[in-house]
């Protein structure tokens, strides 16, 4: 039963421009949701996270989005740079604190 | 680098074995958290470990066991190999129980099992 899905399993996106990531969740149980970026050959770094009572989170370049009513968060990057360029994994925090994580979308941004 | 480590950082070994994966997490941090990654999945939660002790359990098969000892240091032991068990093994540690937030990620295990 995959509680965090993230459908598209890659996106691409020119320099410059705005990269959107989408994920969906099932259990309204959720209290906190993550995002999490990770580089071939290293683990996943903590990116940006939303409690279940916000609607934006902005940190920098990276905001994240919370619909509740649809179980859907998203993940902006304005703009998009090269560097950019990695696995983005969308996470949701139980109450007792375990991550459930989504499979995960490739982000390839162009110079 | 997230202050995580784990050893080692490859493995290859044949069905039917037993192999033990290590973490050291930041100083300071008391939890835990092993994660298998398999092709094609995301990252599945397997256990955590707050202070020596198991805290919370995921998706982990009998054959897999950990621990967490007085250094806080942690091992994932996992036995009677099977191909299907060829993944990414990551551990990630957090200062508290439920700030799994602030989790801070390994460079991970790659194990393949032939």
């Amino acid at each position: 039963d995959q509680q965090v899905k993230q459908n598209s399993p890659s996106l691409s996106v020119q320099e410059g421009r705005i990269s959107i990531l989408n994920c969906d969740y099932t259990n309204s149980m959720f209290d906190y949701f993550l995002w999490y970026k990770k580089y071939p050959a290293e683990g996943p770094t903590f990116l940006i996270s939303i409690s279940s009572i916000k609607d934006k989170n902005e940190d920098g370049r990276f905001t994240v989005f919370l619909n509740k009513s649809a179980k859907h968060l998203s993940l902006h990057i304005v703009p998009s740079q090269p560097g950019d360029s990695a696995v983005y994994f969308c996470a949701a925090r139980f109450y007792d604190g375990k991550l459930t994580f989504g499979q995960g979308t490739i982000l390839t941004v162009h110079p | 680098d997230s202050g995580v480590t784990q050893t080692p950082k490859h493995l290859i070994t044949a069905t039917g074995q037993r192999v033990t994966l290590r973490c050291s997490p930041r100083s300071g941090d008391l939890s835990v958290y092993w994660y298998q990654q398999s092709l094609d999945q995301g990252l599945q939660f397997l256990i955590q470990y707050y202070n020596g002790e198991e805290r919370a359990k995921g998706n982990i098969l009998e054959r897999f066991s950990a621990q967490q000892f007085p250094d806080l240091h942690s091992e994932l032991n996992l036995s009677s190999l099977e191909l299907g068990d060829s993944a990414l093994y990551f551990c990630a540690s957090s200062p508290s129980q439920t700030s799994s937030y602030e989790q801070y990620f390994g460079p991970g295990t790659r194990l393949t099992v032939t």
